[in-house]
């Protein structure tokens, strides 16, 4: 079983829906939680950080970790065109004091006008 | 807004050869990381590097790779002999904890002939 797992899409929405977006994972010891937006051959950008389960806002973006479920998710709301990326989970452990991220395969997204 | 810069974009080298790939992070940040991803696939840890030393590496990081902060800005990877499935774009990213967000670099592009 992969330690992350994401659906690579792509995801294709009309400009304005609602877009969600999941990632399960295997190990119940993760407790920090990422969301990155890639542009293509770009970085990552980081665009929400969640220390254990609950839920964060952050203008259109939504993060909710449901630890018992081992899920999260990353809700966009009026979704953009220029919303149109790969969208990467990403955690880490509690006990790992290096930080080492461990990532999804990410889901590539299009918002069409 | 500080961000973290890598040079070159993008390098060509022939198989063999040694290449350096260079960063420099985010001014005030300790933990330092390189990442790689294949084309197509997911993000991969490779190191980490707090208190000029490996705090961490993956079995990726044979000892073909190494790395360095040879001065107090910039942090290198350095690929000894290059092989054919290297090819990927390598990002760095730096944080000022071992918890903290990653911000990650724009990445180089290294394509092995």
């Amino acid at each position: 079983q992969k330690e992350v797992e994401q659906d690579p899409g792509p995801l294709s929405v009309p400009e304005g829906a609602i877009v969600s977006l999941n990632c399960t994972y295997s190990n119940s010891a993760f407790q920090y939680f990422m969301w990155y937006r890639q542009y293509s051959r770009k970085g990552p950008e980081l665009l929400m950080y969640t220390y254990s389960s609950g839920n964060k806002e952050d203008g259109r973006f939504t993060a909710q970790v449901d630890k018992s479920s081992k899920y999260i998710s990353l809700f966009i709301r009026d979704s953009q065109p220029s919303d149109s990326a790969t969208y990467l989970c990403a955690m880490s452990l509690l006990s790992s004091n290096t930080g080492k991220l461990i990532f999804g395969q990410g889901t590539t997204l299009q918002v069409k006008p | 807004e500080p961000e973290v810069t890598q040079t070159p974009s993008h390098q060509v080298t022939q198989m063999g050869q040694e290449v350096i790939l260079r960063c420099v992070p985010i001014s005030n940040h300790l933990y330092f990381y390189w990442y790689r991803q294949i084309l197509g696939q997911k993000v991969e840890f490779l190191v980490s590097f707090y208190n000029n030393e490996i705090s961490e590496k993956s079995e990726i990081f044979d000892d073909q790779f190494s790395v360095e902060r040879p001065d107090g800005s910039n942090f290198t990877l350095k690929i000894r002999s290059t092989k054919l499935e290297d090819s990927a774009m390598y990002f760095c990213a730096s944080t000022s904890t071992g918890t903290d967000t990653q911000y990650f670099g724009p990445g180089t592009r290294l394509t092995v002939l």
